[in-house]
């Protein structure tokens, strides 16, 4: 069974631009997390999304968004980057029936030149 | 004060050693505790997943909850260098809308 993917692997901006990041969950899984692992920070909770709709947001500005598809894939969008928001960004995902258990995908590491 | 303390470490052991990894927490809402193990530039795999207080054994991990004292652990036991990662507690409860609350992890060294 396959895990959860994500994509890029590597992606490299420079201040003021945009980012998007993308994800696919588990086979059969329905709700998306996404956290952020910056230096020194720990994994911090960024946006949950669950049968497309966006369930609950983490202490992040408004310009880290995000949407979910009619097939639980879902993607992140950072506006207006600044070079404090280079960090591992996570994907994780759960069925619903066991919402605690997340899976994590292997991340996108984000540099903001 | 943060919601789960974690000491980062890092900790250095010979390859055999039992080795016990610890986090408290203040919120008496978690129920939900579970252990990660994160490799160097890799995402985090779950090891072990506890609801509630007690014991729980999986091959060579065992994971302990005591919800009284706020405090869980993570023993792992004949270590091996393959085990040489980051380790992270997380945990949540029914109100937490689907977050995770992480520590900052244990980087834990096995040497052979």
């Amino acid at each position: 069974e396959a895990g959860v993917t994500q994509s890029p692997t590597h992606l490299i901006k420079t201040r003021g631009q945009q980012a998007t990041l993308r994800c696919s969950p588990i086979s059969g899984h329905t709700s998306v997390y996404w956290y952020q692992q910056a230096l020194g920070l720990g994994l911090q909770f960024l946006l949950w999304y669950d049968e497309g709709e966006e369930r609950n947001r983490g202490n992040f500005p408004p310009r880290f968004s995000g949407r979910q598809f009619p097939n639980y894939s879902s993607e992140l969008n950072v506006n207006a980057l600044e070079l404090e928001d280079s960090a591992l960004y996570l994907c994780a995902s759960s069925s619903w029936a066991w919402a605690d258990t997340q899976y994590f995908g292997p991340g996108t590491r984000l540099t903001v030149l | 004060q943060k919601e789960v303390e974690q000491d980062p470490g890092p900790l250095s052991v010979p390859e055999g050693a039992i080795v016990s990894l610890n986090c408290t927490y203040s919120n008496s809402a978690f129920q939900y505790f579970m252990w990660y193990r994160q490799y160097s530039r890799k995402g985090p795999e779950l090891l072990m997943y506890t609801y509630s207080s007690g014991n729980k054994e999986d091959g060579r991990f065992t994971a302990q909850v005591d919800k009284s004292s706020k405090y869980i652990s993570l023993f792992i036991r004949d270590s091996q260098p393959s085990d040489s990662a980051t380790y992270l507690c997380a945990m949540s409860g029914g109100n937490q809308g689907g977050k995770l609350i992480f520590g900052q992890g244990t980087e834990l060294s096995v040497k052979p």
